[in-house]
């Protein structure tokens, strides 16, 4: 059972540029998420999907757009990235609803450096 | 607005020691709270959970207080172990909003031999 698959692990991009992080979860799970980790922020959330059609916005959601075609994949496009967006992206899957005490699943990141 | 806050940015603690990292929130709408240990390179792990109609949650080695009155929780680690060494956020979700988490900005605990 692989869980959240991240790809990729590493990225450099240059100021302008646009890239597809990719995100796959195999637990049937409804919702997805992604966030950003920066240091002495946390993690916040960027843009998350409550079922496959049905997205929305997080708390940082400027300069990124995402679609969730179905359950299993939520890839997040950075539109054209810019030197704030260097961070840690995070992909987290749950099954919701009564189960949200289980809380989140998160995969194992995706560093990202824009120079 | 930060709506979650974790104030120690970290703590050490000896082996065979209590941990006890503290949370405090400002929503009263929050009614679920749960903490993640991350390790350096990974992404953070779930590690236990508590609902607003409770004021404790056990597992094992880790118990979760939660004060409403306060808006505090806390998780104590007994006893500390090495491998318990990583970063631990809080976070929460309301009802209305369950697919969403809010998270602290984490405390580094350090467990020394």
């Amino acid at each position: 059972n692989a869980g959240v698959t991240q790809t990729p692990k590493f990225q450099v991009l240059k100021t302008g540029q646009s890239m597809t992080l990719q995100c796959a979860q195999d637990m049937n799970h409804e919702y997805m998420s992604w966030y950003r980790q920066d240091p002495g922020m946390g993690l916040r959330l960027i843009h998350y999907s409550v079922g496959a059609g049905i997205t929305d916005q997080g708390e940082v959601p400027n300069g990124y757009n995402v679609s969730r075609s179905t359950t299993e994949d939520f890839p997040l496009r950075l539109l054209s990235a810019a030197p704030s967006q260097t961070s840690v992206y995070f992909c987290a899957s749950s099954p919701g609803g009564p189960t949200r005490a289980y809380g989140y699943t998160f995969g194992s990141g995706t560093r990202l450096t824009v120079v | 607005d930060q709506q979650v806050k974790q104030n120690s940015p970290s703590l050490s603690v000896q082996e065979g020691r209590i941990s006890i990292l503290n949370c405090d929130y400002t929503n009263s709408m929050f009614d679920y709270f749960l903490w993640y240990k991350k390790y350096p390179a990974e992404g953070p792990t779930f590690l236990i959970s508590i609902s607003s109609i409770k004021d404790k949650n056990e597992d094992g080695r880790f118990t979760v207080f939660l004060n409403k009155s306060a808006k505090h929780l806390s998780l104590h680690i007994v006893p500390s172990q090495p491998g318990d060494s990583a970063v631990y956020f809080c976070a929460a979700s309301s009802r209305g909003t369950a697919s969403k988490l809010t998270f602290g900005t984490g405390t580094r605990l350090q467990v020394t031999l």
